[in-house]
């Protein structure tokens, strides 16, 4: 069992470049979501999803697209990064029912 | 919109009481969490609550809901350096949604 994981833990980017940053986790959640982490503003959802084939946006979606074609796996894509989309990017996932949040270890990315 | 809110620093001299409130609009939430992040680390959970309850105790930590008012607040008793963190407040909706504050920096001094 090994929680929710993430990749990559770094990542430096030219201002235009795409990138996917993955996200997998093994509980058999329904629910998963992205957030961001930038100084002085806590964490900002981007987008979420409540199980395979269902994804909704949160509070900061732009420049991002995700899809959840299995109830593993919930990546994030940078279809074309700009420097204000460097961050750090937490991914999460939840039973519906449970309390606990899991969160994976982060990706820090940086878009020059 | 939903919307939590809390105080983004507080400084604590060592051995004292620190209380961290936080505030919420959602009115569907289920359970209300406070998460611990270190310098450099991840969000770790420290405690949670059940938005049916208005008082929960775990060692040293005490989290108090206001239902009513929307209110939750995490008093730590006697406070130690190993405390210094940011400290984020989060609600949890009906549909499992975690909406997160912006984080309280506390600061522990001896």
């Amino acid at each position: 069992n090994a929680g929710v994981t993430q990749t990559p833990k770094f990542q430096v980017l030219k201002t235009g470049q795409s990138m996917t940053l993955q996200c997998a986790q093994d509980m058999n959640h329904e629910y998963m979501s992205w957030y961001r982490q930038d100084p002085g503003m806590g964490l900002r959802l981007i987008h979420y999803s409540v199980g395979a084939g269902i994804t909704d946006q949160g509070e900061v979606p732009n420049g991002y697209n995700v899809s959840r074609s299995t109830t593993e796996d919930f990546p994030l894509r940078l279809l074309s990064a700009a420097p204000s989309q460097t961050s750090v990017y937490f991914c999460a996932s939840s039973s519906m029912t449970d309390y606990e949040q899991y969160f994976g270890p982060g990706t820090r990315l940086t878009v020059t | 919109g939903e919307d939590v809110e809390q105080s983004l620093f507080l400084s604590v001299r060592e051995g004292d009481s620190s209380v961290i409130n936080c505030t919420y609009t959602d009115s569907s939430s289920t359970y209300l969490y406070w998460y611990k992040q270190e310098p450099g680390a991840g969000l770790q959970l420290l405690t949670y609550i059940f938005s049916n309850m208005d008082m929960k105790q775990d060692q040293r930590l005490t989290v108090l809901l206001n239902k009513k008012d929307k209110h939750l607040s995490l008093r730590i008793a006697d406070t130690q350096t190993g405390d210094s963190a940011i400290y984020f407040c989060a609600e949890k909706n009906s549909w499992g949604k975690l909406q997160f504050g912006a984080g309280t920096q506390v600061v522990v001094t001896p």
